[in-house]
């Protein structure tokens, strides 16, 4: 069965550049969720899309911004990046939130320098 | 608002032991599903277990059980006779109707030394 693809799976930055990290749901789910997980943390909600619309927003920085498009596929931009910022990103994707579950991608670990 | 706390930072085990990872949640919503999930080394979150608020049968699955409990606010996970492959972060989790977003216990780090 498809899986919720995330590219690409590392990623290494320079503080100060910015960085695009992309989601593919499964077919036919309608919302996109995005994580960010902090070394030895919990993974904290930052955004997310049902049907193509912003529906919940977490504590996501003024310097990140997210979308989703027509095909449902969703990118995560960050920009000015900063060292704190290393973490790993999980994309989530569900067809009906809680009631149905959701379905993790394997991550991006973005490591910034 | 809601919670999870899971009070055990870390838990250390000889392999074949038996352990309870705790989870208590907190909600003023009478719709709520709650969830476990893995995660190995290898970073990626491994699905184990949903319930909704209005089951609280206990669940096996092998050596995992769940114990939910409405009266405490509790979903406890139990592994028996535990395996050194079962070392990893544990996050107890909760989603309430209407909101959707996932929110995560700190996690407890479970080893199982051989």
């Amino acid at each position: 069965a498809a899986g919720v693809i995330q590219s690409p799976r590392h990623l290494i930055k320079e503080k100060r550049e910015t960085a695009t990290l992309k989601c593919y749901p499964i077919p036919r789910h309608d919302t996109v969720y995005w994580y960010q997980q902090g070394p030895g943390q919990d993974p904290q909600f930052l955004i997310s899309f049902y049907e193509k619309m912003q529906s919940d927003k977490g504590s996501i920085p003024d310097r990140f911004s997210a979308q989703q498009f027509s095909d449902y596929h969703s990118e995560l931009n960050m920009s000015s990046l900063e060292l704190g910022d290393s973490a790993l990103y999980f994309c989530a994707s569900s067809s009906g939130g809680g009631a149905s579950g959701y379905t993790f991608g394997s991550g991006t670990r973005l490591t910034v320098v | 608002a809601q919670k999870v706390t899971q009070a055990q930072t870390e838990i250390s085990v000889v392999e074949k032991e038996d352990v309870t990872l705790d989870c208590v949640y907190e909600t003023r919503d009478t719709t709520y599903y709650l969830f476990w999930y893995k995660q190995p080394p290898s970073g990626e979150l491994v699905f184990l277990i949903r319930r909704n608020s209005f089951d609280e049968q206990n669940e096996i699955s092998g050596r995992y059980s769940w114990n939910f409990q409405k009266s405490t606010s509790s979903f406890n996970f139990t592994i028996t006779a535990s395996q050194v492959v079962d070392s990893a972060v544990y996050f107890c989790a909760l989603s309430v109707y209407n909101t959707d977003k996932l929110i995560f216990g700190t996690g407890t780090r479970l080893q199982v030394f051989p």
